[in-house]
């Protein structure tokens, strides 16, 4: 079965100190690594796919890059308005449904 | 382009009551996902649909729900007789090929409070 952990729960920034967030998964083929963003009360907002080892995708301050066992999302200066849930999910070679972790609850303090 | 739709946004049900929550996919998708998010917790996949098809169901409960995605009108995800527990928020999402690998864009959700 297919399963993805995120780590930490929660982050808590200072505006402008830069971090990451990590998604490790575990699938028997991976089709396809995605993350969100997902503000409260809100549907979850795609940012970026990613689908070989290697990769790396930008944009803004957010940086995701994946390895075979695990994926990063880097914040670079992060702002207030970064503050949200970012969610990973990956979907399996042999599936159409995707398989979602529990979330990082980022805030950033002004 | 407008995105992924649903509606109701909220809705209120007494428990032994139907629900029934829709979903249009963005234009030129025709795969349809739905999932459940339970407060604190992630998204939990239910059911894959094309036009008149369900792919997997994998995640639906066996019993009370269903869903269908005719070829004419909104994708439906309905819940009979909710109980307390079906409390959650319901998000639909499309693609536009194959789940394999197509992102999939999400609607805003129904929120669904059973009394």
């Amino acid at each position: 079965e297919d399963q993805v952990t995120q780590s930490p729960e929660a982050l808590r920034l200072q505006e402008g100190e830069s971090s990451s967030l990590n998604c490790s998964y575990t699938v028997s083929g991976l089709r396809g690594l995605f993350w969100y963003r997902q503000d409260p009360g809100k549907g979850p907002e795609f940012l970026f796919t990613l689908y070989s080892a290697g990769e790396e995708k930008e944009k803004e301050r957010l940086k995701a890059t994946l390895t075979k066992k695990e994926s990063f999302l880097h914040i670079t200066a992060p702002k207030p308005e970064d503050s949200a849930t970012y969610l990973c999910a990956v979907i399996n070679t042999n599936a159409g449904k995707s398989t979602f972790g529990d979330g990082t609850t980022l805030t950033v303090k002004p | 382009n407008a995105g992924v739709m649903q509606n109701p946004r909220h809705l209120v049900r007494r428990r032994g009551q139907e629900a029934r929550l829709r979903c249009s996919p963005m234009k030129g998708h025709s795969h349809v996902y739905w999932y459940r998010q339970l407060p604190e917790e992630g998204l939990k996949f239910m059911v894959y649909l094309q036009k008149e098809n369900i792919i997997d169901e994998s995640g639906m409960p066996k019993e009370r729900f269903s869903a269908e995605f005719p070829k004419e009108g909104p994708s439906i995800l309905r819940i009979q007789q909710v109980v307390r527990g079906d409390s959650a928020a319901y998000f639909c999402a499309s693609s536009r090929q194959s789940g394999g690998g197509e992102t999939q864009y999400f609607g805003p959700g129904t929120r669904l409070l059973v009394l």
